[in-house]
């Protein structure tokens, strides 16, 4: 059953804390992306990796850190440099373009609170 | 100006009614488009993607409009199942795989 996890599915965390967000794919996909969703606005995009080994930063990349040693995983940590950090995190992952396709499909999402 | 505009919601419309979304993009180098569904508190999931002849998928279609960077959603015969947040999406054109994701418009569907 193929698909993306994203582990836990809600987080507190106390302030001046880093924290990691699990996410993980078995969909062979090479690109993976982060994405952070604060109430009634869209998706704004964290970080993202298009192949092992290699991520680059996307629009709001300020206080968050990546890495992807595997294909199936991209884990995010948000540190204590985040200055808003509660939200909507989202991974998600996608066959890159120049292969047919830019759809990407979305793991379950963990929402984190910062207490 | 934000690069994906959507209609600012929320829209409530009885059962049956017919509905449209309207989203424009400011990006002419897109490429891809995409219409999501969010429902409250859970992740996207791809509802349509959107070609340039158009596509219908049952009650929804969608139309893409790119000389005036345009594109839309149709949703006939609205169920009460259809209450969610519809996104509108698009690629960033030459920055990969890359998409930009509206602020959504809620649907709600009552009896």
């Amino acid at each position: 059953d193929g698909g993306i996890t994203q582990s836990p599915k809600y987080l507190f965390r106390k302030e001046g804390q880093n924290v990691t967000l699990s996410c993980e794919q078995n969909l062979n996909h090479d690109a993976m992306y982060w994405y952070r969703q604060d109430p009634g606005q869209g998706l704004r995009l964290i970080y993202y990796s298009q192949i092992v080994n290699d991520f680059q930063k996307g629009d709001i990349a300020e206080g968050y850190s990546v890495s992807r040693e595997k294909k199936e995983s991209f884990p995010l940590t948000v540190t204590s440099a985040q200055k808003n950090p509660t939200a909507f995190y989202l991974c998600a992952s996608s066959v890159p373009s120049g292969q047919g396709s830019d759809t990407q499909y979305f793991g379950p999402g963990t929402r984190l609170t910062v207490l | 100006r934000k690069e994906v505009e959507q209609d600012p919601g929320p829209f409530n419309v009885p059962e049956g009614a017919t509905v449209a979304f309207n989203c424009t993009y400011s990006n002419s180098a897109s490429q891809s488009f995409f219409w999501y569904r969010q429902d409250c508190r859970k992740e996207p999931k791809l509802l349509m993607s959107v070609y340039s002849s158009g596509n219908e998928d049952g009650r929804f279609t969608a139309q893409l409009n790119r000389a005036s960077q345009y594109i839309s959603l149709l949703i006939r015969d609205s169920k009460l199942s259809d209450s969610a947040t519809y996104l509108c999406v698009v690629n960033k054109g030459n920055q990969g795989g890359k998409l930009i994701f509206g602020q959504g418009t809620e649907l709600s569907v009552k009896p």
